[in-house]
């Protein structure tokens, strides 16, 4: 059972248009959410995070939303760069509300494909 | 500020043997995780260190085993190696009062042949 989905395995956009990425979750326990960059032969990068207090997190180009009753959250990225052409994962954790469970559980990926 | 490394960075085994993979964390971090990365799929967790302890596991059979030295840096140890451990093995560090914040290292591509 995929407690953390991301259904599009690919998405493809222009240089300077807006990106987003999606991520369902099922487990209701989940309330720390991370976005990592992924490039080929390199191991994840930490790009951003929202807690479940919040409904939005916004670091220069990128915004995460998070939508708690629907269990839904999503990367704005704006405007895209051809740079950020690599493999994005969503993760959760159960780890903010003290609830224990301090590993991360990630989604499959998402190819983003930034076109000049 | 060096970030997590790991080593080595691939590493050919035959089905049977035993493999060590090994991490350094981030400075200033004090908690070690590790995960699977198979092909096509997103990291698996295996389990994390605390104070030299496993203080977490993932679905992950006792073959997968690990340790923590008080420099805080980790090893993954897997026995009776099989074809299906081939994947890339991420660590990630973190501090344990901010446990879900995992930085990760270029992992270790290990094939089982």
């Amino acid at each position: 059972d995929q407690q953390v989905k991301q259904n599009s395995p690919s998405l493809s956009v222009q240089e300077g248009r807006i990106s987003i990425l999606n991520c369902d979750y099922t487990n209701s326990m989940f309330d720390y959410f991370l976005w990592y960059k992924k490039y080929p032969a390199e191991g994840p990068t930490f790009l951003i995070s929202i807690s479940s207090i919040k409904d939005k997190n916004e670091d220069g180009r990128f915004t995460v939303f998070l939508n708690k009753s629907a269990k839904h959250l999503s990367l704005h990225i704006v405007p895209s760069q051809p740079g950020d052409s690599a493999v994005y994962f969503c993760a959760a954790s159960g780890a903010y509300s003290g609830a224990g469970s301090y590993q991360l559980t990630f989604g499959k990926g998402t190819k983003l494909s930034v076109i000049p | 500020d060096a970030g997590v490394t790991q080593s080595p960075t691939h590493l050919i085994k035959t089905r049977g043997q035993q493999v060590t993979l090994r991490c350094s964390p981030k400075s200033g971090h004090d908690t070690v995780s590790w995960y699977q990365q198979a092909l096509g799929q997103g990291p698996q967790f295996i389990f994390q260190y605390y104070e030299e302890e496993e203080r977490q596991r993932g679905n992950f059979p006792d073959r997968f085993s690990g340790h923590q030295f008080p420099n805080y840096s980790s090893e993954l140890n897997v026995n009776a190696l099989l074809l299906g451990d081939s994947a890339l093995y991420l660590c990630a560090s973190s501090r344990w009062t901010v446990p879900a914040e995992q930085y990760f290292g270029p992992g270790t591509r290990l094939t089982v042949t």
